[in-house]
This record gives structure tokens, sequence and C-alpha cells, in this order.
């Protein structure tokens, strides 16, 4: 195990349905991530937040919702999506040093994703 | 175009068997890569890092090398065992303050009996 859990572990969902994906880090990092990973593409960051402040959000739709109430807990709320959106949503913590990545040792640690299909 | 390269995108190899995985990337400035394995269903987990002065690093019966000049990265599996069987994937750091990562398509490995 990584330290990072996600649930639900796989979701099926409706284009009109709202749900929620959890994960909570139990390694006192100070960063946490949401990534999606597409059948044959590489991973994609999402979401970035940094001592609970959002720090980049790589151009996704507003149907993506983060929350991110402490260091441990990340949230990304999910609304009227589309089938496209169907992947294995991944998330991940790391311990930031001052803002800004370690130039060695720098690591993310993932959880075991939640697969979605949007039906 | 993706910044990360991966080679061969699938393999198949016979257990006890020994491969080797191909990374080549233009991001740049680069401060260090990462090889990740992902078991199907699961979240990538780290087997190595390395910076760009080093050219080579083992992890048990995976070894990477780096060639910052030529901008390549290989992963080495030594004997292979049917537990080796999941997704390699190749993650650059780029030297830029940003957190993102710049990761490759990956390259599927089974091992068969």
């Amino acid at each position: 195990e990584t330290g990072v859990t996600q649930t639900p572990r796989h979701l099926v969902m409706g284009m009109t349905n709202k749900k929620s994906l959890k994960c909570e880090q139990h390694l006192g990092h100070n960063a946490m991530y949401w990534y999606k990973q597409s059948a044959k593409k590489p991973l994609e960051l999402m979401f970035v937040y940094n001592f609970k402040e959002q720090t980049e959000n790589n151009s996704v739709p507003s149907r993506f919702s983060p929350e991110c109430p402490n260091s441990s807990h990340l949230f990304l709320h999910l609304h009227t999506l589309q089938p496209e959106d169907s992947a294995l949503y991944l998330c991940a913590s790391s311990q930031d040093v001052g803002g800004r990545p370690r130039r060695e040792g720098y690591e993310q640690y993932f959880g075991p994703g939640t697969r979605l299909t949007v039906t | 175009k993706n910044q990360v390269e991966q080679s061969p995108q699938s393999l198949i190899i016979l257990e006890g068997k020994n491969c080797t995985l191909q990374c080549n990337y233009t991001v740049s400035p680069f401060s260090n890569l990462r090889w990740y394995k992902q078991d199907t269903g699961r979240g990538p987990v780290s087997l190595t890092i390395m910076t760009f002065s080093e050219n080579t690093k083992s992890n048990g019966r995976y070894t990477a090398t780096l060639d910052a000049d030529t901008k390549q990265s290989s992963l080495h599996i030594t004997a292979s065992q049917l537990s080796d069987s999941a997704s390699y994937i190749c993650v650059v750091i780029p030297d830029t303050g940003r957190r993102a990562l710049t990761f490759g398509s990956g390259t599927r490995l089974q091992v068969q009996p």
C-alpha cells in the first residue's frame, strides 16, 4: 500500500448523475493531485493542490469540480459527465519543499484509482 | 506531440527471460527521470529515480539506465517473473519548478509461463 486511498474503486454513472470521488493520504504530505488515465494515453494532470490551495488547473471542463478541505483529503465532484470522461481517475500526493518540488527524491505516491464508467 | 515516447507499446516474453524497455524524451530542462510500474487496476508505483548525473540505477531485478546526452533511458528486467506483468511508465520531471510530471504512454509487459 502506498498510503493513499481512494473510494469508490469502481463507479458507473449516467450523464445526468452527480457523484464524488474521494482521496485520502496518510503520509503527511502537503500537495495532492488528480490525474485522468484513459486507455493507451499518458496520465493527464487535472488539478494540483498545495497546502489546500489549488495551484494548477489544466483546462479541465467545469463538470469536474475539485475540493480540498484539508491537506489529507481531496475530492472530485462530478456532474453531467460525458461518455468520453470514462477513465481511471488517480489521486496522488507528495511532499513539496518551499513550494517547489525537490530536485532529488521528488516523488508522487499514487492511490489505486477509481474506474469511472459514464453511460 | 508527447515529450516522452516509450517503446514498444506492448511486449510478451516467457518467464525467466530478460527484456528491455525504452524511453526517449525531449523534456528540457530536465531534473530527473523515474520509472513506474502499474499493475492492472492499480495506481503507479515508483521503481527507480535517476537524476541527470546518474547513468544507471538498480532495484532488485530492475536496472534503469540514462543517457542525458541522447535523452534516452531504458529499463532492463532480468529473469522475469509472472508478477512482472504490468505497464511500465517512464516519467520525466522538468526542472521548471512546476509540479507537473511528463508521462509516457507506457509499455504493457506480459510475462507468460
